[in-house]
């Protein structure tokens, strides 16, 4: 299975850069998605293939990298993105998702 | 507009079999290239992705569940079902349904089931 590693958690002041990582076990190309989960409520796709964004995602979002190496990046920070945030592969099944990240505020 | 909604029994026993439905719209799982997937959730931990079937009826299943899930359709009536054989205190999480075409756009709000005896 492809194991994706996320740091457990970050602290960010509200207007701030955050860039959230997944790193994966073995190359996935560019089959990674990111989806926002809030408290009580189901995951919401953010980007997907790596650095799409879906649609009606605010442009404070974005997703890069490749092969193993990934990134989320928020920025803006604001109050309303304070949630998990999981990675996901789909190069090969099983399907594997990160531990989330859990984004604070400072 | 796609939604997808789950539902099932709540709670059940050890060694029962669970089932569970998912009712969508918007889409149609006969359409190509469709899929529509299973994850789930313990409270408070991560996603674990359970089984996927698709518009052309292949499946795909999670080997960490070994033989115990099967997942099936009903194109007609647009939904999906899965079944997880041989319940244990293990299995207690919320259930989502997703269309699934590699990554989940869009996600039903979950269901929860409690294993308990």
């Amino acid at each position: 299975d492809t194991v994706l590693t996320q740091s457990p958690a970050l602290a960010v002041s509200l207007g701030q850069r955050v860039t959230i990582s997944c790193r994966a076990s073995k190359s996935v190309s560019t089959y990674m998605h990111w989806y926002q989960q809030k408290s009580g409520q189901q995951p919401k796709l953010l980007i997907y293939s790596a650095s799409n964004l879906e649609s009606g995602v605010p442009s404070r979002f974005s997703g890069s990298g490749s092969g193993t190496d990934f990134t989320l990046t928020i920025d803006p920070v604001e109050a309303d993105d304070i949630a998990n945030y999981y990675c996901q592969q789909s190069n090969e099944l099983p399907l594997t998702f990160g531990s989330g990240t859990k984004l604070e505020i400072k | 507009q796609v939604t997808l909604k789950e539902s099932g029994p709540g709670i059940l026993q050890p060694s029962q079999t669970l089932s569970l439905t998912c009712t969508f719209s918007g889409f149609s799982l006969s359409t190509y290239g469709m899929g529509v997937g299973w994850i789930r959730q313990p409270s408070g931990k991560g996603l674990e992705w359970l089984a996927n079937i698709w518009w052309d009826d292949d499946k795909y299943y999670n080997p960490s569940l070994k033989n115990r899930l099967t997942i099936s359709k009903d194109t007609s009536n647009n939904q999906a079902f899965l079944k997880i054989t041989n319940v244990d205190t293990a299995d207690t999480a919320t259930y989502y349904c997703a269309r699934m075409a590699g990554y989940g756009g869009y996600w039903g709000q979950g269901v929860m089931v409690t294993v308990s005896s």
